[in-house]
């Protein structure tokens, strides 16, 4: 199984920064996701990030709010933009293994984001 | 669009009872199920896989089972312990995607073993 870390752990912004989380994995993968966990809520997903190519976003979500970068095979970033306390979520980053038929995901421990 | 539900949505037990936790989704088209585990405050823990051609999956005390073309699947935990607290969710992920990993979640179980 892949083993994800994100940074920040955690963090407690200002209406109005941005603040950009880093995912990292122990293995090349093809395939990253980005997902938010709203207070008391499942998941959502972001976006899925290919490497080398733009950034796949769901309906609601919008580039210019959470630009994503996905420069190898292992690292992507997520920056969540213009924060409002709406934005005051869990965002977890997941990865597919490929390998076999399976698709298994695997998540990082993910980023507590507060917005005051 | 595929929606996901569990039931029930909290469940307290006693511990050593065994336990089933339920899964349902509305559109049968999909690649896999997967259960995963969430402590309060931490990511989560990938638990179980079922594709959509097995019927179950056993982990330890987990069991996993899927019946694709009624839309459910459940989660059988046999002798629970104060450590199997936590929230367990279900998500499922399309078919005929470019990618599998598009999940869609439900709302999840929390779950409480008391000793």
């Amino acid at each position: 199984s892949a083993v994800i870390s994100q940074k920040p752990s955690r963090d407690i912004c200002q209406r109005g920064t941005s603040l950009t989380i880093q995912c990292q994995v122990d293995s090349q993968v093809t395939m990253m996701f980005w997902y938010r966990q709203q207070p008391g809520q499942s998941l959502t997903l972001i976006a899925t990030a290919n490497q080398g190519s733009e950034a796949t976003y769901e309906s609601g979500f919008v580039i210019d709010k959470f630009p994503i970068s996905r420069p190898n095979l292992t690292f992507s970033t997520l920056t969540v933009s213009n924060m409002s306390p709406e934005d005051s979520s869990i965002y977890l980053c997941s990865v597919e293994d490929d390998r076999g038929r399976a698709y298994e995901q695997y998540f990082g421990p993910g980023t507590r984001l507060t917005v005051t | 669009k595929q929606e996901v539900t569990q039931i029930p949505a909290a469940l307290s037990v006693p511990e050593g009872e065994n336990l089933v936790l339920n899964c349902s989704f509305t559109d049968s088209a999909i690649y896999n199920l997967q259960w995963f585990r969430q402590d309060p405050g931490k990511g989560l823990t990938s638990l179980l896989l079922i594709q959509s051609s097995q019927r179950e999956q056993t982990s330890g005390r987990l069991n996993a089972s899927l019946d694709k073309s009624s839309g459910r699947s459940t989660l059988y935990i046999a002798a629970s312990q104060p450590g199997d607290s936590a929230t367990y969710l279900c998500a499922v992920s399309e078919a005929g995607g470019t990618s599998y990993g598009k999940l869609t979640f439900g709302q999840g179980t929390i779950l409480t073993v008391h000793p």
